[in-house]
């Protein structure tokens, strides 16, 4: 099946840094979506996208679709503590209605 | 919009009783609905796509008749975990796709504990 490859897995943020990760994929997507996951809750979306090179911002938040649709960024700009959690890209499969997910990019405040 | 609920949130069991968890859609109707399982520090793992009016789907190495799936109403799917063991212990989550829509929208997840 297809797959997601998210990185960083982990990585450690100062209040007011930006900070970005990265989805990649050997097949490619027609929509891209972006989930952030709080302890103890489930997934959240913060951002779709549909179609390749589409830049979408949501706040302090930007995601764009690369243009060969095998990748897509997420940046969060001028980062606060509660931007800590577990960011998941994650796009349907060719067919039917599945997701596929990445695994995970575990944001953490740095002590 | 696009509100998915769960019910019960977190559920203590003792092992061999069965549990059964809901999943609504509460503002729109969803013919899909989707069921993950999440083990501590991994990503999202698809057990089964629950389809409205008929059979659910499971994916491979889930067993049907462990883990019954109901999706009787445009807005509610459910979840039973029959005769749950402590390896069943793990947090539920449901996802709901919006008719013709692409976007999964998720509930806060049902943890389970089985002693």
């Amino acid at each position: 099946g297809q797959q997601l490859n998210q990185s960083p897995q982990s990585m450690f943020i100062q209040e007011g840094e930006d900070v970005s990760m990265n989805c990649t994929s050997s097949s490619i997507f027609n929509t891209w979506l972006w989930y952030k996951q709080d302890p103890g809750e489930g997934p959240v979306l913060l951002i779709a996208l549909y179609k390749a090179g589409e830049l979408t911002s949501n706040g302090r938040l930007t995601a764009q679709f690369g243009i060969t649709r095998k990748d897509s960024f997420l940046n969060i700009s001028a980062s606060i503590p509660s931007d800590v959690g577990i960011y998941f890209c994650a796009g349907p499969e060719a067919a039917g209605n599945k997701l596929t997910f990445g695994g995970g990019t575990r944001v953490l405040v740095k002590p | 919009g696009a509100v998915v609920s769960q019910h019960p949130s977190r559920v203590i069991c003792k092992s061999g009783t069965s549990v059964k968890i809901e999943c609504r859609s509460l503002d729109f109707q969803a013919t899909t609905m989707f069921w993950y399982r999440q083990f501590p520090k991994q990503s999202l793992m698809l057990m089964a796509t629950s389809n409205e009016g008929s059979k659910a789907t499971y994916e491979q190495g889930v067993e049907k008749d462990k883990f019954l799936i109901n999706h009787a109403s445009l807005t509610l799917s459910t979840l039973t975990v029959t005769s749950a063991h402590p390896e069943d212990s793990s947090f539920y989550i449901c996802s709901a796709k919006q008719d013709g829509g692409e976007t999964q929208y998720f509930g806060p997840g049902t943890r389970l504990l089985v002693l």
